[in-house]
């Protein structure tokens, strides 16, 4: 069963770049015809996608965001990554990792259990 | 403001029928699949309805999907307490290149 996990610091001061990694288990992050990405969601608020990846590097940004946002992966760990910079306290949400149902224009099957990013000094 | 436009809530007795609307445009429902997700407090999104109408394994036939140009509709029949969650809507929008959400439908098992 394929698992997802993000991680990374749970505090972020503003102006300063989120990191955060996605971690995953049960199947290959290399595997032909998906793409991974990330979602957040603001405290009480909706869904909104940042960005996905391919295991190739092929990326589709968020054009909201695409000024800030780096989304990387690392296949030999099995990982892939975002860094968003220059974040102010309306970046605060909780971020998910999740694997596409298969190219980027299709849904996200799996998610991350999600991991809560609060920007404060 | 969403791209997507939901029904802020909606509510239901057990057993009864609802239905939870989504209106898009051309570039995003009218030419894509739409998706529904369920999200239970406190956790991810799971997936409910994928390419318009398709149940993921393990889900309920309570649970259905529909569209119609450039909207579409979640329907949840025999409501159970359990149904009590916010549903999202979301597809690929081709102007801008990338994904689109409804702004949720809470609903509340009365």
């Amino acid at each position: 069963q394929l698992q997802l996990q993000e991680s990374g610091p749970g505090l972020v001061k503003p102006s300063e770049t989120l990191s955060l990694t996605c971690t995953v288990s049960g199947g290959s992050i290399s595997s032909s015809s998906y793409y991974w990405g990330w979602i957040r969601q603001p405290p009480g608020k909706g869904l909104e996608w940042i960005g996905s990846i391919y295991y190739s590097g092929n990326t589709y940004y968020n054009p909201s965001l695409k000024s800030r946002v780096t989304i990387s992966v690392d296949t030999s760990k099995n990982q892939f990554s975002l860094k968003l910079s220059s974040v102010t306290a309306a970046d605060t949400a909780v971020y998910y990792c999740g694997r596409h149902l298969g190219t980027v224009t299709t849904c996200f099957e799996y998610w991350g259990q999600g991991t809560l990013v609060t920007v404060s000094s | 403001q969403s791209v997507l436009t939901q029904p802020p809530s909606a509510s239901g007795t057990p057993g009864q029928r609802v239905t939870i609307s989504c209106s898009g445009s051309s570039s995003n429902i009218g030419s894509n699949y739409l998706y529904w997700y369920q999200q239970l407090p406190g956790t991810a999104p799971k997936l409910l309805i994928y390419r318009n109408n398709q149940r993921p394994s393990g889900v309920p036939d309570r649970f259905s999907g529909s569209k119609s140009g450039t909207s579409a509709s979640l329907a949840i029949s025999g409501l159970r307490s359990e149904d009590e969650a916010d549903y999202y809507c979301a597809a690929w929008d081709d102007s801008l290149s990338g994904w689109v959400f409804g702004g949720g439908t809470k609903l509340t098992v009365l």
